[in-house]
């Protein structure tokens, strides 16, 4: 089974608002990565957090992590229609350190001009 | 850089044809894996390696063979096309299993 899940399913939005997407993930992980998969093209990295890490930016994304709970929330500030695209989290569970990364079933996110 | 390089893009296949999808990479990484993707469903790991000479299964490897006899090329063989594998297949590599991955383009696969 899937060791990320993403919710929502799918959001659209206007350009220039504000997308979150969450991550919700079933064990304890070394780290988090955020990727974006634009339609008919392979997925490209985002963002990695790991697991001692509450908040990291990158430029109009910001990601969070809340260990305790087992989440995490990709945050796109001033939205462009260029964004719109599939995002997925991904994480490497302690459990299989060493050996992969587990991705979620991702949100599909519309930004309308 | 070419980063990673999946070949071919699009292939249709008759069941029990056999196939080999090809990947290589040309930054020197160790870890290579390869993901179907398939609508709803996320991507799932079918096989990995972490080096040369070293492959072990994945989430959903049956069906799937593969060997890593150089550093840059991780080939994918399909043993016995069934429509069950109808997807769309990455490669992916990384210095190690949890950094950054670079994915290829993809290869969407229909079997017929």
């Amino acid at each position: 089974s899937q060791q990320g899940e993403e919710d929502p399913q799918a959001l659209s939005i206007q350009e220039g608002e504000n997308a979150t997407m969450n991550c919700s993930y079933k064990t304890s992980i070394n780290n988090l990565q955020w990727y974006r998969q634009n339609s008919g093209r392979g997925l490209v990295h985002l963002i990695l957090i790991r697991s001692n890490e509450r908040e990291k930016h990158s430029g109009r994304l910001r990601v969070t992590l809340d260990t305790s709970k087992k989440s995490s929330s990709l945050l796109i500030t001033a939205s462009r229609a260029a964004d719109t695209a599939s995002y997925f989290c991904a994480t490497d569970a302690i459990e299989t350190s060493g050996s992969r990364l587990t991705f979620g079933e991702g949100t599909q996110l519309t930004v309308n001009p | 850089n070419a980063g990673v390089t999946q070949t071919p893009k699009f292939q249709v296949l008759k069941t029990g044809q056999s196939m080999t999808l090809q990947c290589a990479q040309d930054m020197n990484h160790e870890y290579m894996s390869w993901y179907r993707q398939d609508p709803g469903m996320g991507l799932r790991l079918i096989h990995y390696s972490v080096g040369a000479g070293i492959t072990d299964q994945g989430e959903v490897p049956n069906g799937y063979n593969v060997s890593r006899s150089t550093t840059e090329d991780f080939p994918l063989r399909l043993l016995s096309a069934a429509p069950s594998q109808t997807s769309v297949y990455f490669c992916a590599s990384s210095y190690l299993s949890y950094t950054e991955a670079f994915f290829g383009q993809g290869t969407r696969l229909t079997v017929v």
